[in-house]
């Protein structure tokens, strides 16, 4: 069965701090792509950051980036100089590419930036 | 319009009543996946199109579910003989082509069955 765990519900960080939001997945194929999602309160789902698999630099988007271990299936995002903005659900999903996309997205984490 | 558009935005029905939400793609993109997020949950993928065919429908929950595309471009997702436990955020997204994987989402429908 193909996974994203997120062992984080809830986490809180200090504007202007640093964290980091955790992810691994299972999957037996080896042509995907990883991505975080971000949803505030309004609803809309953002894309933050996205990496495939076969490329082994971590992608970079601003005060974004992501930490791709490939061998421990893990892939988690550190959020740089944390803004009130930041403050939202956060999603960690992968599509497998086989005949067709296979979508499966983790159960979130809600990330609170505290002024 | 430059985004993924969802109608309606808000919908309450009575328990037992069919429902049909709709989904206009960002014009030009061929995937068009739909999800249900539950009140405080992740997203539950639900069926994806690749143009008009469905070639993953796994998602969906029973046979009360279904799911249509024309002409590569708006979906309609409709629930049949609604139940209470149907009651989420309904979330549609599209994406340009199978290759090029980034999800815009719409908005999403709310759906509340009394």
């Amino acid at each position: 069965a193909q996974t994203v765990t997120q062992s984080q519900p809830e986490m809180s960080v200090q504007e202007a701090e640093t964290v980091t939001l955790s992810c691994t997945y299972d999957t037996s194929e080896s042509n995907y792509y990883l991505f975080w999602y971000k949803q505030p309160p309004s609803r809309q789902m953002i894309l933050v950051i996205r990496q495939e698999a076969y490329k082994q630099q971590n992608a970079t988007e601003n005060r974004f980036s992501v930490n791709f271990q490939k061998a421990a299936k893990s892939f988690s995002l550190k959020i740089s100089d944390s803004q009130l903005g930041d403050t939202a659900m956060y999603f960690c999903a992968f599509i497998v590419k086989t005949s067709y996309d296979k979508v499966i997205f983790g159960p979130g984490t809600s990330l609170s930036v505290i002024p | 319009g430059a985004g993924v558009s969802q109608s309606p935005s808000n919908k309450v029905t009575e328990k037992g009543k069919d429902v049909e939400l709709r989904c206009d793609p960002i014009s030009g993109h061929t995937a068009l996946y739909w999800y249900r997020q539950s009140l405080g949950q992740g997203l539950e993928f639900l069926i994806y199109f690749q143009g008009n065919s469905a070639p993953d429908k796994s998602g969906l929950p029973s046979d009360r579910f279904s799911a249509e595309r024309t002409g590569g471009s708006v979906s309609t997702l409709t629930i049949q003989r609604t139940q209470q436990e149907d009651s989420a955020v309904y979330l549609c997204a599209s994406s340009l082509s199978q290759d090029y994987n980034e999800q815009f989402f719409g908005p999403g429908t709310r759906l509340t069955v009394l």
